[in-house]
């Protein structure tokens, strides 16, 4: 089974602070990442959804990097805000159906 | 108000009972997918179906079986044959390839006694 890991499990900042987190993934055969934000007691939503090596995508203070040839990806969040307390969990596709990291969860402290 | 439902938002059952869980979703998508989530686990796949009346195992199918009728609905069923069936359940939805963001719905958590 394929194994997507992402770091650190989990992440206290303080308001103000800007963070990242990683997503590592097998190089091979690559054909999507995606990032989603899961908030507590609500469903999880897509940040963004990548496919080439070398992407960049940006959404206000959230932005996401992607290398396929080396196989990691990274969430940046700037000056992060109490609102992005949040589980951000990547998911990988190759030759199946996305398969998800355990997540990082990102508490911030105002 | 286009979306996912997914009902009963809690669910109790006794051990042995097969239980249906909903899941409909008006978003006109092709591909639907039921996952499991486990506390310090990962979403796991546990079926999904790319169009109606096709549908394919995922990861950890074994004691769940689903359908797909209409193209807006895939009900899952948690039958006795499932070990350890307490867990929250998310189904999900997306136009069908992988560069399509998936859609999810707000989940049910099913507690077996």
């Amino acid at each position: 089974i394929l194994n997507v890991e992402q770091s650190p499990q989990s992440l206290h900042v303080q308001e103000g602070d800007s963070t990242n987190f990683t997503c590592s993934f097998p190089s091979s055969n690559f054909y999507a990442l995606h990032w989603y934000r899961w908030e507590t007691a609500k469903s999880p939503k897509a940040l963004f959804v990548m496919t080439l090596n070398g992407d960049e995508k940006k959404k206000g203070r959230i932005s996401a990097t992607l290398n396929t040839k080396e196989g990691y990806s990274y969430l940046y969040i700037k000056g992060s805000q109490p609102e992005d307390s949040a589980t951000y969990l990547c998911a990988l596709r190759i030759d199946t159906p996305l398969v998800f990291g355990k997540g990082t969860r990102l508490s911030v402290i105002a | 108000d286009g979306g996912i439902t997914q009902s009963p938002k809690y669910l109790f059952r006794k051990e042995g009972q097969n239980v249906t869980l909903s899941c409909e979703q008006n978003l006109n998508h092709d591909a639907m997918y039921w996952y499991r989530q486990d506390p310090g686990q990962g979403l796991r796949l546990i079926y999904y179906s790319q169009i109606v009346n096709d549908f394919q195992k995922g990861d950890i199918a074994e004691g769940y079986s689903v359908s797909r009728e209409k193209k807006e609905s895939f009900p899952l069923t948690v039958t006795s044959a499932q070990k350890n069936p307490t867990a929250f359940y998310l189904c999900a939805s997306n136009r069908g390839a992988s560069s399509y963001e998936q859609y999810f719905g707000p989940g049910t958590r099913l507690t077996v006694t």
